[in-house]
């Protein structure tokens, strides 16, 4: 069963417009949670991080929201820009014993229209 | 310039054949992974090392074999490949296995097609 699920494949945004990138889960149990870029033929890149104790982080255009009791995240990109366009992970660490590791969602891939 | 290496950068295989995927970071990260990805399933683990001398299975462990000998590498390896592990392997690190709030870096990747 898929702890970490991002239902929507792909997205196509105009230019300028807002970007907004949804992942649910299911383990409330989550103390933080990730956001990663990846464009092709390269690897991911970090993007942004919420702590489970808080409701909003946001770093320049990039803003994330958490949503508890929905169990819920997004990620907003105002305004979108053509560069923006790649696929977006979210993630969540789990722990078993004193090792840790990070799980992914599938992905959505962006598309930023000029 | 700090980070993780990967190679072979792409590379095809018969079935059947050996080969090793290597990682080398020079962040003197305690933890490394290797995830694969795949069309529609997103990254999935295969092992990892919390530190030199450890390792664990992650969620897809099976035809594949790691070991981490020193902090700075971890070499994946296909006894004996199979179709089914066509894909795209990243290597990551990062600092702890405990403390992960900024998360991984990965490798470039290495895409692998067994024929």
């Amino acid at each position: 069963d898929q702890q970490v699920k991002q239902n929507s494949p792909s997205l196509s945004v105009q230019e300028g417009r807002i970007s907004i990138l949804n992942c649910d889960y299911t383990n409330s149990m989550f103390d933080y949670f990730l956001w990663y870029k990846k464009y092709p033929a390269e690897g991911p890149t970090f993007l942004i991080s919420i702590s489970s104790i808080k409701d909003k982080n946001e770093d320049g255009r990039f803003t994330v929201f958490l949503n508890k009791s929905a169990k819920h995240l997004s990620l907003h990109i105002v305004p979108s820009q053509p560069g923006d366009s790649a696929v977006y992970f979210c993630a969540a660490p789990v722990y078993g014993g004193s090792q840790g590791n990070l799980i992914f969602g599938k992905g959505t891939k962006l598309s930023v229209k000029p | 310039i700090a980070g993780i290496t990967q190679a072979p950068t792409s590379q095809i295989l018969a079935a059947g054949r050996r080969m090793t995927l290597r990682c080398t970071q020079d962040m003197r990260h305690n933890a490394m992974y290797w995830y694969r990805q795949d069309l529609g399933l997103g990254l999935r683990l295969i092992h990892y090392s919390n530190t030199a001398g450890t390792t664990g299975k992650g969620e897809v462990p099976d035809g594949y074999s790691v070991s981490r000998a020193n902090t700075d590498d971890f070499p994946l390896t296909l006894a004996s490949a199979v179709p089914s592990q066509t894909s795209v392997y990243f290597c990551a690190s990062s600092v702890s296995g405990t403390e992960m709030y900024y998360g991984y870096t990965f490798g470039s990747g290495t895409r692998l097609t067994v024929v």
